[in-house]
């Protein structure tokens, strides 16, 4: 049972584009939602977060879009740079408890 | 602060050995979790504590393997009679809570494990 549904599975994006990644929950018990940013051989490591009751965040070029009535989430690459290819994981959290479960992730190639 | 640290990064073993992996959290965290990756997937929750004592268990988590966090600071993971579907990255995770963005989770970089 997959909690945490993300697509597309790969994406290759010209550099300066702005790659989309979409993630989809069916519990609504989730308050938490992070994206991970893991480069080959390394752990994950955290890029951005964002609460139900926020419906966009922005840190730097990445940007959190969060709708909470479709229960759909999304991560945003501004100016990308081939520095950003890696895999995109997002995440979530129930209210209740301390684990994050993650989706399957996104590979994502930035062409020069 | 160094971060989550785990050792050994690489083991190979054959089928049927006992491996151990260590953890050593960022210090003064006092969650610690254990999470299992397969190539091209992302990461499956494991177990985690709280302390010294460990509060959750996944399905995923058999007979064969038993983690341990005796003193509430590092944790060890010791999988028993290893298969080959044992084969995946080990890691390790830590958080404080109340921090920042809601216990933000910090992982280390893995243990690889392959199973031959």
């Amino acid at each position: 049972q997959q909690q945490v549904k993300q697509s597309p599975q790969s994406l290759i994006v010209q550099k300066g584009g702005i790659p989309i990644i979409n993630c989809a929950y069916e519990n609504t018990a989730f308050d938490y939602f992070p994206w991970y940013q893991q480069f080959p051989g390394k752990g994950p490591a955290l890029l951005i977060a964002i609460r139900p009751d926020v419906s966009e965040k922005k840190e730097g070029r990445f940007t959190i879009s969060f709708n909470k009535s479709a229960k759909q989430f999304s991560l945003h690459i501004m100016d990308s740079q081939p520095g950003d290819s890696a895999t995109y994981f997002c995440a979530a959290r129930y209210s209740s408890a301390s684990k994050i479960i993650f989706g399957s992730g996104t590979r994502l190639s930035i062409r020069p | 602060d160094t971060g989550v640290s785990q050792d050994p990064r690489h083991k190979i073993t054959k089928r049927g050995q006992n491996v151990t992996f260590r953890c050593d959290p960022i210090s003064e965290h006092n969650r610690l979790y254990w999470y299992r990756q397969t190539l091209g997937q992302g990461p499956e929750f494991l177990t985690y504590f709280q302390n010294e004592a460990q509060l959750e268990k996944s399905r995923l988590l058999s007979d064969r393997f038993s983690a341990e966090r005796p003193k509430g600071s590092f944790s060890t993971l010791e999988i028993q009679r290893t298969e080959q579907g044992d084969s995946a990255m080990y890691l390790c995770a830590s958080s404080f809570p109340g921090e920042g963005s809601g216990n933000t989770i910090y992982f280390g970089e893995g243990s690889w494990l392959t199973v031959v």
